[in-house]
């Protein structure tokens, strides 16, 4: 069955620490898309990434990158130099079966707090 | 662009009670999925609506059911409302699975 793992519940650092979210997945699927949202306390998801099963290429945006290995089926998120501004809920997600619908099935996502 | 909009933004309502929310998507998104957000079951996928015509469906009870009409717009009904159906409900428009837009989501508290 299709599952999301997010280990870490909660982690809290200082501002300019590096911070690694974990990702790990379950899926039978060979076509599959992950996705990273961070949740600030408005509410409302906000997408920073996704990437396809056969896309396995690192990405680094700005501060943000991202280790996906399929071979440990994990896809996990590096905040570097952390701010302030980065204290968020953070959700991983993954689709299966894109050509059938929109679904995400969401992990239960990591609280991150940076504390200046 | 505008995003996509969720009416109301805020909801309290007690149990046995209905509710229906809405959701304006993106223009020119077709898809709308529904999703619930509680603190002990994070967020869980509801169902999906594309073309005014359900494609998938979450593992929710009957009472949750929701409709999409012709340009677009969703809406998503909880009838017999219960305690555990507070939650934010978020609603995400996209054009296909490469891109989801969230709105701000509905915070229903019932009573």
């Amino acid at each position: 069955a299709q599952k999301v793992t997010q280990a870490q519940t909660e982690i809290s650092v200082v501002e300019k620490e590096d911070v690694t979210l974990d990702c790990v997945y379950e899926t039978r699927d060979t076509t599959y898309y992950l996705f990273w949202y961070k949740q600030p306390p408005s509410g409302e998801l906000v997408f920073l990434i996704r990437r396809n099963s056969f896309d396995e290429q690192n990405e680094i945006s700005g501060r943000y990158s991202w280790n996906f290995q399929k071979s440990t089926s994990s896809f996990n998120f590096t905040i570097t130099a952390s701010q302030v501004v980065d204290s968020a809920v953070y959700f991983c997600a993954l689709s299966e079966r894109p050509q059938a619908g929109t679904a995400l099935i969401f992990g239960k996502g990591t609280t991150l707090s940076v504390s200046s | 662009k505008a995003g996509v909009t969720q009416t109301p933004r805020y909801l309290i309502k007690t149990r046995g009670q209905q509710v229906t929310l809405s959701c304006s998507p993106i223009s020119g998104h077709r898809s709308v999925s529904w999703y619930q957000q509680t603190p002990g079951q994070g967020l869980q996928f509801l169902f999906e609506y594309f073309s005014e015509t359900q494609r998938n469906k979450g593992n929710f009870p009957g009472r949750f059911s929701g409709r999409q009409f012709s340009n677009s717009r969703s809406e998503m009904n909880v009838s017999t409302l219960e305690l555990g159906d507070s939650a934010l409900y978020l609603c995400a428009s996209s054009i296909d699975i490469k891109s989801q837009y969230f709105g701000p989501g509905t915070r229903l508290l019932v009573l």
